[in-house]
């Protein structure tokens, strides 16, 4: 059965601490983006990849980074400069490099910082 | 700077009758909307889009009007149905473009 998971749906993290977030999809997509989800805001882009070894800034990467060393895999680590890590974490890819009807998310993770 | 906006945060309807989520946008360079369908701690799952050639897009018990001119789209789901409750975000995009633009979401809920 083809999808994107994400591991773990919870985590928690200490002040000052990395933390990596797992993204992994068997649909044979090129693109894969990370969003963030705050309460009472839409989904905010944090880096997108078209293609392996290849990736981008969305509008809020600063704190956080990626890699993509293989076409099914695109992990994200909130480091400790991320001011506010605390957010719903969503993971989707695209067949095309398109954001459009063919992006699929993942359940997410909830990161929270205590 | 919220270039997809969502005014309704909440929705309630009686099941069987129609509901209307309504969605405006800033950017006049979007071409393409959605509109996403998100059950708690889940990701969102796509529903309907539309492309600015059009006005309409019908897939079931759901109706996608685009008001170009208004800069304004809305989802009609009819007739609505308990298990439509759910947050229901509306996207947008430029042809060319990586990202997607999300709205706040709307939340609708339908009682039996």
């Amino acid at each position: 059965d083809g999808g994107i998971t994400q591991s773990p749906k919870y985590l928690f993290r200490k002040e000052g601490q990395n933390v990596t977030l797992s993204c992994e999809q068997n649909l044979n997509h090129d693109a894969m983006y990370w969003y963030r989800q705050d309460p009472g805001q839409g989904l905010r882009l944090i880096y997108y990849s078209q293609i392996v070894n290849d990736f981008q800034k969305g509008d809020i990467a600063e704190g956080y980074s990626v890699s993509r060393e293989k076409k099914e895999s695109f992990p994200l680590t909130v480091t400790s400069a991320q001011k506010n890590p605390t957010a719903f974490y969503l993971c989707a890819s695209s067949r095309d490099r398109k954001m459009n009807t063919e992006a699929f998310f993942g359940q997410g993770t909830r990161l929270t910082v205590v | 700077d919220q270039q997809v906006k969502q005014n309704s945060p909440s929705l309630s309807v009686q099941e069987g009758r129609i509901s209307i989520l309504n969605c405006d946008y800033t950017n006049s360079m979007f071409d393409y909307f959605l509109w996403y369908k998100k059950y708690p701690a889940e990701g969102p799952t796509f529903l309907i889009s539309i492309s600015s050639i059009k006005d309409k897009n019908e897939d079931g018990r759901f109706t996608v009007f685009l008001n170009k001119s208004a800069k304004h789209l809305s989802l009609h789901i009819v007739p609505s149905q308990p298990g439509d409750s759910a947050v229901y975000f509306c996207a947008a995009s430029e042809t060319g473009a990586n990202n997607l633009f999300f709205g706040t979401g709307t939340r609708l809920t339908v009682i039996p």
